[in-house]
């Protein structure tokens, strides 16, 4: 267990809906990042929080967003849901967002989007 | 051309084989290289990691980097059907503001 954790486990969605990822870092941990993981694609950064600011953007579409709350808790937000949008959406948190720090990994949240 | 690249595998290995798992990468001034390990309907956890270039060990597993090449290896020991899984490399990329990862390799080790 990494400590992060990460709800739902599964999300069973529309096309054109809104939905929203939950993540809880690892006590202690000041930054979050968003990943996606798709079979053709791999692990993809999406974004990077650090203490409530973003620090890091990476191939996150327009219609993604996030954020990350004082307690430390960072949300995803994905609109106008597209079936390509379908996959695993991880969490990470890391204790200083630094690019050698090691990165601890949440269970993971499953979108199908139908 | 991608910063990272890996072979997807999958790739069956008996027990007790000798497995090399591989990435190139494409930028030279990288410095820093980690891979991490994926079971089944699990997320990443960190594996290794290593500086610049040369060997790593950590029980039954070494890291090898060959900046020349920019080629990176991570070998298991005496594989262990508990070593199934997907391994994926990273490193730090986007003028290190992100790590980039491999696509994965997947593992399985048969009894």
């Amino acid at each position: 267990d990494s400590g992060v954790t990460q709800t739902p486990k599964h999300l069973i969605t529309a096309t054109g809906q809104r939905v929203t990822l939950r993540c809880s870092p690892r006590s202690g941990d000041l930054s979050v990042y968003w990943y996606q993981q798709s079979l053709d694609q791999g692990l993809q950064f999406l974004i990077q929080y650090y203490n409530g600011e973003e620090r890091a953007k990476g191939n996150i579409l327009e219609r993604f967003s996030a954020q990350q709350f004082p307690d430390l808790h960072s949300e995803l937000n994905l609109s106008s849901l597209e079936l390509g949008d379908s996959a695993l959406y991880f969490c990470a948190s890391s204790l200083a967002g630094g690019h050698t720090d090691t990165q601890y990994f949440g269970p993971g949240t499953r979108l199908t989007v139908l | 051309q991608k910063e990272v690249e890996q072979d997807p595998g999958p790739l069956s290995v008996p027990e007790g084989a000798i497995v090399s798992l591989n990435c190139t990468y494409s930028n030279s001034a990288f410095q820093y290289f980690m891979w991490y390990r994926q079971y089944s309907r699990k997320g990443p956890e960190l594996l290794m990691y290593t500086y610049s270039s040369g060997n790593k060990e950590d029980g039954r597993f070494t890291a090898q980097v060959d900046k020349s090449s920019k080629y990176i290896s991570l070998f298991i020991r005496d594989s262990q059907p508990s070593d199934s899984a997907t391994y994926l490399c990273a490193i730090p990329s986007g003028g290190y503001q992100k790590v980039t990862f491999g696509t994965g390799t997947k593992l399985q080790v048969i009894p």
